[in-house]
């Protein structure tokens, strides 16, 4: 079982809707999780981190995070051609320290149709 | 401006060869990271450091040698290039301050092509 699992996709969503990523975990002790972007040829940007249980909310985009089942979810509402990218779950299992160690994901492959 | 800056951009070599990625971070954070992402966009950790010293080595073979001289820098040398290090390689950087939120801030990554 991979550490952290996406759809790879491509998920194409009609712009003006809802995209929806998903994102599963094995690791029970991961505390925060990131949503990174990544447009083709370019390095990957941080969209949002969360690390409590339940929504939180930036701007168009809702990360969703449920530790019970271990998934963790991007919303990105009216959607926006923009946002066509992959996007990266990445799950950090926390230590005293720092970020040092973030497992990403393969990433999901989204499309905005205008 | 740049915040997180990697050269060469772009590394065309034959195989055997040894070669060298240099990273720079001008955000004063403290830890540093290089990550390999495969033909398939997947992004690996390899290294990481705090403050100068090695804190992740994430089984990477010994061909590839890190090297901090200060904590805005890190490099990466890579000995005896073979054609499956063929990848873009991301140097990172972020603060030490809360796992939970510290933020990385990847540099423009350096495409990698063994011949």
């Amino acid at each position: 079982q991979k550490e952290v699992e996406q759809n790879s996709g491509p998920l194409s969503v009609p712009e003006g809707a809802i995209a929806s990523l998903n994102c599963t975990y094995s690791d029970r002790v991961s505390q925060s999780f990131f949503w990174y972007r990544q447009y083709s040829g370019k390095s990957p940007e941080l969209i949002m981190s969360i690390y409590s249980n339940g929504d939180k909310e930036d701007g168009r985009f809702t990360a969703q995070l449920n530790k019970a089942s271990q998934y963790v979810s991007l919303l990105i509402r009216d959607s926006q051609p923009s946002d066509s990218a992959t996007y990266l779950c990445a799950v950090n299992r926390g230590s005293n320290f720092g970020n040092e160690k973030l497992t990403f994901g393969t990433g999901t492959r989204l499309t905005i149709i205008p | 401006d740049t915040a997180v800056s990697q050269t060469p951009k772009y590394l065309v070599t034959q195989m055997g060869n040894d070669k060298s990625i240099k990273c720079e971070q001008n955000l004063g954070h403290d830890t540093m990271y290089w990550y390999k992402q495969d033909s398939k966009k997947f992004l690996k950790i390899m290294f990481s450091y705090n403050n100068k010293e090695l804190i992740i080595n994430e089984t990477v073979p010994n061909r590839f040698s890190p090297k901090s001289p200060d904590k805005a820098h890190l490099n990466l040398h890579i000995n005896s290039l073979e054609l499956g290090d063929s990848a873009v390689y991301f140097c990172a950087s972020s603060p030490f301050r809360d796992y939970r939120t510290d933020t990385q801030y990847f540099g423009p990554g350096t495409r990698l092509t063994v011949l």
